[in-house]
């Protein structure tokens, strides 16, 4: 019964190679994100959906597309993978009321990334 | 730019003891929020501070946001083994709830 869930949890691949990384979460949430954690444990925001709608896209390089099919589902695809990629990405979500200047995130359980 | 500085950045310490984690940044946050993350696992939320000099207490983990909404810290008594994980402030950018600015972490270790 996960709230957020990510597939893969672990993935190895070469430098070069385009791979995607799936989220789902179940709680019913209009905004979903992505995060990148790097090796010192900083995380950083790089996109955020609200209603399948972009809302923030943090300066991160083309080569990263999010996707959004559905409010439940938010897919990260990577093309032409570099070394500097290797993170933790994680996928979270939340229920944006506008009236309020703050929610709660719900991330997943992270998926690690190397590049080789 | 929004920055957020915690310090410290490591703390190991004995069961038992007192710690304080701090939270610092040179702009103003609607709110503030202390997430705590275990090994393998993505982060979890404590609690959200709103209000300038707003002190919420969790158990043993007392959370303070400064009286100019720029700072706040995590205040944990006489810790507990299972209080070891990573913990991170975050708070609101300006201009809206869809973007979250995490701070740089403080690593907890408490051995029994």
């Amino acid at each position: 019964d996960t709230a957020v869930s990510q597939t893969p949890k672990y993935l190895v691949t070469q430098m070069g190679n385009d791979k995607s990384i799936k989220c789902e979460q179940n709680l019913g949430h209009d905004t979903m994100y992505w995060y990148k954690q790097d090796s010192k444990k900083f995380l950083k925001i790089m996109f955020s959906y609200n209603n399948k709608e972009l809302i923030i896209n943090e300066t991160v390089p083309n080569r990263f597309s999010p996707k959004s099919p559905d409010k439940a589902h938010l897919n990260l695809h990577i093309n032409s993978l570099e070394l500097g990629d290797s993170a933790v990405y994680f996928c979270a979500s939340s229920q944006v009321t506008s009236a309020r200047s703050y929610n709660e995130q719900f991330f997943g359980p992270g998926t690690r990334l190397t590049v080789l | 730019t929004q920055l957020l500085e915690q310090s410290p950045q490591f703390l190991s310490i004995q069961e038992g003891e007192n710690l304080t984690v701090y939270c610092n940044s040179s702009s103003v946050f609607s709110s503030l929020q202390w997430y705590r993350q275990e090994p393998g696992e993505g982060p979890v939320l404590l609690v959200t501070v709103v209000t300038g000099g707003e002190v919420k207490k969790l158990k043993r983990l007392t959370f303070q946001f400064g009286d100019a909404r720029k700072d706040s810290s995590l205040h944990i008594t006489a810790a507990q083994p299972g209080d070891t994980g990573l913990y991170l402030c975050a708070g609101a950018a300006r201009g809206g709830t869809y973007k979250y600015i995490f701070g740089t972490g403080t690593r907890l270790k408490v051995l029994a």
